[in-house]
């Protein structure tokens, strides 16, 4: 049974760029929540999908933006790149849209903004 | 102020000792309570969730939990080398059940 999994593992674009990092869910699973953790912090909440649309939103900008398909799988879009925004990006996922029941995390993408 | 705080660390101890793994918190809204581990270059994989107020214990490991303090705890039994890694709390609430609000963490190495 495969678990949560993103792609690319790394990235390194520059400022200004756009990004599209993707995300397929544990199996059974109908929900993704993306988060941003940045070096010796802890994750941070950008969004949650579920059932196609963005049920939740944590404190940021609109360059971030994010989609889910009919198969439950995701991609997280950033815009206008920063080099703030380079991060390691997790993706979770989780049933019926909730996160405290088992929550599983992929091993997330890095992203370098130079 | 950060809605969730967490004891920084590092924390090093010797295999075999008893670890207390801390974090408060100002959201009173907050009930449900998670504790992660995530070792280098990893995602987070959840150990154990508890709601509301209690303890909650697995193997090794046990969770506390004291909402009239906002304080919360992790403690593990026996550690083991393998223990080390970077335990994270997290909270969400009844209204906003789908956001996790995440500690900053606490390194952990156990020495054997």
């Amino acid at each position: 049974d495969a678990g949560v999994t993103q792609s690319p593992t790394h990235l390194i674009k520059t400022r200004g760029q756009q990004v599209t990092l993707r995300c397929s869910p544990k199996s059974g699973h109908d929900t993704v929540s993306w988060y941003q953790q940045a070096l010796g912090q802890g994750p941070q909440f950008i969004f949650q999908y579920y059932e196609e649309e963005e049920r939740q939103r944590g404190n940021f900008p609109d360059r971030f933006s994010g989609h889910q398909f009919p198969n439950y799988s995701s991609e997280l879009n950033v815009n206008a790149l920063l080099l703030g925004d380079s991060a390691l990006y997790l993706c979770a996922s989780s049933l019926g849209g909730q996160t405290f029941y088992e929550q599983y995390f992929g091993p997330g993408t890095r992203l370098t903004v130079t | 102020q950060k809605e969730v705080e967490q004891d920084p660390g590092p924390l090093s101890v010797p295999e075999g000792a008893i670890v207390s793994l801390n974090c408060t918190y100002s959201n009173s809204a907050f009930q449900y309570f998670m504790w992660y581990r995530q070792y280098s270059r990893k995602g987070p994989e959840l150990l154990m969730y508890t709601y509301s107020s209690g303890n909650k214990e697995d193997g090794r490991f046990t969770a506390q939990v004291d909402k009239s303090s906002k304080y919360i705890s992790l403690f593990i039994r026996d550690s083991q080398p393998s223990d080390s890694a970077t335990y994270l709390c997290a909270m969400s609430s009844n209204t906003n059940a789908g956001k996790s609000t995440f500690g900053d963490g606490t390194t952990l190495t156990v020495k054997p």
